[in-house]
């Protein structure tokens, strides 16, 4: 079964307005989580760390102020897209995983549409 | 950070057995190689993962050489739900524990 959820699976919203995505891990707990964005038919591409209790570690041109991360808990981890625009349209991901001997495991995504 | 390369796309046939095979050149003494699933609009699926030599489970083998600079994703007997993407991010083991994906096989099994 999963272990790890995200909610919403798919939201469309209108420019201008913020969108939160959140990312739960299932019966585990996880210091380190990880935000992907994906557009259609190209590879994962990382945007941020989301550390517990810290501030996330965002990638080489992601926006922090754009894309705010919160990692209040050790189970969730949220990723909030704020004044969307119609190319921050995507399909974001995220992974978490058990411990360092186990597998990266991925939510199912949220496909964003800004319209 | 060490890039993979891949075969763009692969066509098989029902109970075929499918090699995948991906190339890592500049993979680090603390990487690991990952073998990953995706369907469209879906997460990506852990497959299996490994350091040197062969690993096996329930659904793929993994063979890698003794200089690791490549591997390749044994798939035995592959159905039409076996269609989908497949990527072998390579897999920081350090405190990042980062994965850096690359663009994929898209395999096509066809009846």
């Amino acid at each position: 079964g999963a272990v790890v959820s995200q909610h919403p699976s798919w939201v469309i919203c209108k420019s201008g307005t913020s969108v939160k995505i959140e990312c739960r891990s299932l019966d585990f707990q996880a210091t380190t989580m990880f935000w992907y964005r994906q557009f259609p038919k190209q590879s994962l591409m990382l945007m941020a760390t989301s550390n517990e209790g810290s501030k996330a570690t965002y990638e080489q041109g992601v926006e922090k102020d754009k894309f705010l991360i919160n990692h209040a808990s050790l189970t969730l981890s949220t990723l909030t897209v704020t004044s969307a625009h119609p190319e921050d349209s995507s399909f974001y991901i995220c992974s978490a995983n058990r411990d360092s001997d186990s597998p990266l495991h991925f939510g199912n995504g949220t496909r964003l549409t800004v319209t | 950070l060490a890039k993979t390369t891949q075969p763009i796309s692969m066509d098989s046939y029902e109970g075929q057995e499918v090699n995948i095979t991906c190339s890592h050149n500049n993979i680090a003494t603390n990487d690991y190689i990952t073998w990953y699933q995706q369907f469209p609009s879906q997460g990506p699926r852990f497959i299996i993962q490994g350091y040197k030599t062969k690993v096996t489970n329930e659904v793929a083998s993994l063979f890698i050489p003794a200089d690791r600079k490549s591997s390749t994703l044994s798939l035995p007997r592959v159905s039409l739900s076996d269609t989908a993407v497949y990527y072998c991010p390579l897999l920081n083991a350090g405190n990042n524990r980062k994965l850096i994906w690359g663009l994929g096989t898209s395999l096509a099994v066809n009846p």
